[in-house]
């Protein structure tokens, strides 16, 4: 079946690295994504990444997946206020194909 | 700008009304796509069409209706139906690639 699933918080102070993590259950997913949706917004692609990579790093964005584990995480580096938002792990069979969305988790950064 | 629009931000309904939420877009992508977002429970599909004149039911389209009759556009309607209508709804739309869906700023329903 199809299931995604996040913890619901995170509260970390600025400066500090966040860690949101992410477990799916299709093995045939072969995109994973990461979303970002501000208060009262729609969601915007942070990145994402294909099945057959075990890490991407964009800037202060570093996604792991562990494919034998299914599972997923997106670490912020030198978390700051303006990263508080809720964070979407998403999954799709195939280019085009519907996305499967978590629950969000709502990051806190505490200054 | 290329982008999706969504309109009214904000909607509110009697009890029993239909309402129609439009969606928009120049990003000439060909599929496009309607979520509703609960708290705590993420976003949930409800209708998504690949092609113009062709679209499919989501996991959750009871009490919800669409068209696709041009490629730019995809408007959902509340129907009355529907028996917990008050939520966030996101329309979003995607080419080729990656499969990223690309989404609208939202329309918050409230009935009342």
């Amino acid at each position: 079946g199809e299931d995604v699933e996040q913890s619901l918080f995170l509260s970390v102070r600025e400066g500090d690295s966040s860690v949101i993590n992410c477990t799916y259950t299709d093995s045939s997913s072969t995109y994973l994504y990461w979303y970002k949706q501000e208060p009262g917004a729609g969601l915007q692609l942070l990145t994402y990444i294909f099945s057959n990579m075990d890490m991407k790093q964009d800037q202060r964005l570093t996604v792991l997946l562990n494919k034998k584990d299914k599972h997923l995480s997106l670490r912020i580096a030198d978390t700051q206020t303006g990263d508080s938002a809720i964070y979407f792990c998403a999954e799709s069979k195939n280019q085009g194909g519907k996305l499967i969305f978590g629950q969000g988790t709502e990051l806190s950064v505490k200054p | 700008d290329g982008g999706i629009t969504q309109s009214p931000k904000y909607l509110f309904r009697k009890e029993g009304q239909n309402v129609t939420l439009s969606c928009e877009q120049n990003l000439n992508h060909d599929a496009m796509y309607w979520y509703r977002q609960d708290p705590g429970q993420g976003l949930r599909l409800i209708y998504y069409s690949q092609i113009v004149n062709d679209f499919q039911k989501g996991d959750i389209a009871e009490g919800y209706s669409v068209s696709r009759e041009k490629k730019e556009s995809f408007p959902l309607t509340v129907t009355s139906a529907q028996k917990n209508p008050t939520a966030f709804y996101l329309c979003a739309s995607s080419g080729e690639g990656s499969g990223e869906l690309f989404f609208g700023e939202g329309s918050r329903l409230t009935v009342l």
